[in-house]
């Protein structure tokens, strides 16, 4: 089945630093992924449309310069969260839809981001 | 635009009980709609779907009928584990792929 992994799974970092989070589909590829944000207790809020070979389409509310994305290559996707502040820790996760004409998306297993 | 409505936690359950969680959607056309699971610590995972009027999705015992009547998605499963607990997000997909989600529907099941 299709599968999407991301990295780091965990990350801590200090206010002020930048994390970049990687997204990637292992067996298929994906011209499009999304990025959403679960805070605790929380639904998934989409943060972007990351497309290949083109800029990002952001939600309303998500500031484009602190997240940046960038759709390298047909399998992955980065995110990065520049000058972390403490809100801005939360738990990203990426989606992919298949390759099976179903659009059925796959989901990464989630990066936990701490900022101190 | 398009929203996902579902039911507040949290439900709390013995074992061998009966679960509904509600769902109900708002969205231009019949999109697709989706169960979501997540468990303590893990991503999410797709429980079950239904892309047209009339279609059951089922998985693991749990089943969801999507009515375009009641524009409504409900999740059941005759008996629940100790293991099901988790919380559970109801979805649809927009006309551009985008997944809408609920805000989640945190299920725990006591012995």
């Amino acid at each position: 089945g299709a599968v999407v992994s991301q990295h780091p799974s965990r990350v801590i970092c200090k206010s002020g630093t930048s994390v970049k989070i990687e997204c990637r589909s292992l067996d298929f590829q994906a011209t499009t992924m999304f990025w959403y944000r679960q805070f605790p207790k929380q639904s998934l809020m989409l943060m972007a449309t990351s497309n290949e070979g083109s800029k990002a389409t952001y939600e309303q509310g998500v500031e484009k310069d602190k997240f940046l994305i960038n759709h390298a290559s047909l399998t992955l996707s980065t995110l990065t969260v520049t000058s972390a502040h403490p809100e801005d820790s939360s738990f990203y996760i990426c989606s992919a839809p298949g390759d099976r004409g179903d659009y059925e998306q796959y989901f990464g297993p989630g990066t936990r981001l701490t900022v101190t | 635009g398009d929203s996902v409505t579902q039911m507040e936690g949290p439900v709390t359950l013995s074992e061998e009980a009966f679960l509904t969680i509600n769902c109900t959607y708002t969205a231009t056309g019949y999109p697709s709609l989706f169960w979501y699971v997540q468990y303590p610590g893990e991503g999410l995972q797709l429980l079950l779907k239904a892309t047209k009027a009339d279609d059951k999705g089922s998985n693991k015992g749990f089943e969801a009928t999507y009515r375009k009547e009641t524009t409504s998605f409900h999740l059941e499963k005759g008996s629940v584990q100790v293991s099901d607990s988790a919380v559970y997000f109801c979805a649809l997909m927009d006309s551009s792929y985008k997944l809408i989600f609920g805000s989640g529907t945190r299920l725990l099941v006591r012995p």
